[in-house]
């Protein structure tokens, strides 16, 4: 069964101190990698679509990077603004279902 | 801008009482979806349209209904919903089906009395 898992659940860092998100996969077959980022009471805002195994994608503080079983959100310097719950989604090969498959997200608190 | 707009963002219905979400989009994409999404949880999907053509999925309950009367809105019908059902609903939309970033609205907070 594809399986998309995100660690820590909730993480809490001081402004500036740089941390990483995870989110394993187990898909079979992997046609695309998102990151996005949720704000409470909104819907996910997209940040990064990743394709291939050695690909990174960065954008402000944040870098995405993706290995064959994983990828990592990094956080460099992180604001307050920053706060928000990250999520994950994997697009695996699927015959006949086009469904991307979720991780439950990281919540993320950076404070001032 | 383009974007993706839903209405309303906050819906009170009663118990029973049938209800219906909107859904616009200005990308002109052809791939309209709607996700559940519970506290704490994944977004769960519970349809999409390629155009015209509806795609359920298995688990979604008879219960949700959907609509798409051209290319631009799509409209989410519950029509007895219950307690469980109380969610925020959430509109995305994409290109195509493959490989294809979904872009979602704003969501629709659903509460049930």
């Amino acid at each position: 069964e594809d399986q998309v898992t995100q660690s820590p659940e909730a993480l809490r860092l001081q402004e500036g101190e740089s941390s990483s998100l995870n989110c394993s996969y187990t898909v079979s077959g992997l046609r695309g990698l998102f990151w996005y980022r949720q704000d409470p009471g909104k819907g996910p805002e997209f940040l990064f679509t990743l394709y291939s195994a050695g690909e990174e994608k960065e954008k402000e503080r944040l870098k995405a990077t993706l290995t064959k079983k994983e990828s990592f959100l990094h956080i460099t310097a992180p604001k307050p603004e920053d706060s928000a719950t990250y999520l994950c989604a994997a697009d695996p090969y699927q015959g006949g279902s086009e469904k991307l498959v979720f991780g439950k997200g990281t919540k993320l608190t950076v404070n001032p | 801008d383009a974007m993706v707009i839903q209405n309303p963002r906050y819906q009170v219905t009663q118990f029973g009482k049938p209800v219906t979400l909107s859904c616009s989009q200005t990308l002109n994409h052809n791939v309209m979806y709607w996700y559940q999404q519970k506290s704490s949880q994944a977004p769960k999907l519970l349809f999409h349209y390629y155009d015209k053509d509806f795609n359920n999925e298995a688990d979604t309950p008879d219960n949700f209904q959907s609509r798409r009367p051209n290319t631009s809105f799509c409209f989410l019908d519950i029509r007895s919903p219950g307690l469980g059902d109380a969610a925020m609903y959430l509109c995305a939309t994409s290109r195509g089906l493959s490989q294809e970033t979904q872009y979602f609205g704003p969501g629709t907070r659903l509460l049930v009395l």
